[in-house]
């Protein structure tokens, strides 16, 4: 079945590190995003890709970086840069054309110790 | 400025009684509006959306949405909660144009007692 597979599910990272998130899609969707979720904070925005070789900074990319070589992959980097790094982020994708619909994947929980 | 706004942060309803929830919208364009529900530790799942026609929209799992101009709401409704809705709703916005970002709400937490 088609499907966002993001690992890992649970990722530890001491103070200082860099981190990598893995997303990868098998629905052949153009656009891929990533999101960030704190407990009473909704979704927020981090990066988001409309084509290979090219994506945008959403509302709260400091700290971030992304890139996207293949349709199928967004990986995110959390830097040492991101001051607050704790949360869960999700991946999400969907076609450029047609229905305007988004399919996430499972999340991956990041915390820094 | 573009913004999705639910007013309820945290509701808890009887098993078997009826649900409303709220969500505002403010959008400069024609809205696309969606309903989506995460379980603990899990991704969103889509429960449905409204991009043009009918104001009533049926979704999955017995939910339905309408869609309010006059009031810039698209408030969800189901008739008869079960002890398995009990999980995170999220309201968003987005544009017509494929690609571009949803905007998303800050969630209302479901609790069902029995």
């Amino acid at each position: 079945d088609g499907g966002i597979t993001q690992s890992p599910k649970y990722l530890f990272r001491k103070e200082g590190q860099n981190v990598t998130l893995s997303c990868e899609q098998n629905l052949n969707h153009d656009a891929m995003y990533w999101y960030r979720q704190d407990p009473g904070q909704g979704l927020r925005l981090i990066y988001y890709s409309q084509i290979v070789n090219d994506f945008q900074k959403g509302d709260i990319a400091e700290g971030y970086s992304v890139s996207r070589e293949k349709k199928e992959s967004f990986p995110l980097t959390v830097t040492s840069a991101q001051k607050n790094p704790t949360a869960f982020y999700l991946c999400a994708s969907k076609r450029a054309r047609g229905a305007n619909v988004l399919t996430f994947g499972a999340g991956s929980r990041l915390t820094v110790l | 400025a573009q913004s999705v706004t639910q007013p309820d942060i945290h509701i808890t309803v009887s098993e078997g009684a009826s649900l409303e929830l709220r969500c505002n919208y403010s959008y400069g364009a024609t809205p696309y509006l969606f309903w989506y529900v995460q379980s603990p530790g899990q991704g969103l799942q889509l429960l449905l959306k409204y991009f043009s026609g009918d104001t009533l929209v049926q979704g999955i799992k017995g939910f339905e949405a309408e869609f309010k101009r006059s009031q810039s709401s698209f408030n969800l409704r189901k008739p008869s909660v079960h002890w398995s809705d009990a999980a995170e709703y999220f309201c968003a916005v987005g544009a017509g144009q494929a690609g571009t970002a949803l905007i998303f709400g800050k969630g209302t937490t479901l609790s069902v007692s029995s």
